[in-house]
């Protein structure tokens, strides 16, 4: 089954307690991507990557690292989590170009106290 | 400006249409897309629209696109309480760039 999957899917943690979110994609997608999404302003997106070793910075960056060292892993870093990290995020993966069909997982909600 | 805008909350009865309105800003977009979101899970693909075209229809959605005012809409026609969700409309910008507006809370009343 193609899939984008996400882990953990929830995960409480501590100001400054570094952390790693998981995203693995089965599809051969050249693209990933990383979104967070917060009440009122949607989904923005952190980073993205357009094949192996090839990442950006999206509209929200601040806080966060990636890495794209195989094609189908894309993790999210956060190296001192703060509160307003708090936050539901999205990886997503699609082919490049054509009709950009970009797939979700089903998100990790994270809590940064 | 960059923002995609949407209305934050619709309630409509069941059975009644729905219609789901869109603002966006970049006229060269190619591709605009409409996106679900159920309670506690990802965001699932409805459909999406070539930006030459007016008008898409597939079941009981119907996209028309208006590229002289960037307005999009969704029209849900006999609408379900399972289509109670959050709808996303999205505009495809250079690159694989997606651009999300801020979300639609669709509520179905019985």
């Amino acid at each position: 089954e193609a899939q984008v999957t996400q882990n953990p899917r929830y995960l409480i943690t501590v100001t400054g307690k570094k952390l790693t979110v998981t995203c693995s994609q089965n599809m051969n997608h050249e693209y990933m991507s990383w979104y967070r999404q917060d009440p009122g302003l949607g989904l923005r997106q952190i980073y993205y990557s357009m094949n192996v070793e090839v990442t950006d910075k999206g509209d929200v960056p601040e806080g966060y690292k990636v890495s794209r060292k195989e094609k189908r892993n894309f993790p999210l870093i956060l190296e001192s989590p703060s509160p307003n990290q708090t936050s539901l995020y999205f990886c997503a993966s699609s082919l490049m170009g054509g009709e950009n069909i970009q797939y979700f997982g089903a998100g990790t909600r994270l809590s940064v106290l | 400006g960059e923002d995609v805008e949407q209305s934050l909350f619709l309630s409509v009865r069941e059975g009644d249409s729905s219609v789901i309105n869109c603002t966006y800003t970049d006229s060269s977009s190619t591709y605009l897309y409409w996106y679900k979101q159920e309670p506690g899970a990802g965001l699932q693909l409805l459909t999406y629209i070539f930006s030459n075209m007016d008008m898409k229809q597939d079941q009981r959605l119907t996209v028309l696109l208006n590229k002289k005012d960037k307005h999009l809409s969704l029209r849900i026609a006999d609408t379900q309480t399972g289509d109670s969700a959050i709808y996303f409309c999205a505009e495809g910008r250079g690159g694989n760039k997606l651009t999300f507006g801020t979300g639609t809370q669709l509520k179905v009343e019985l």
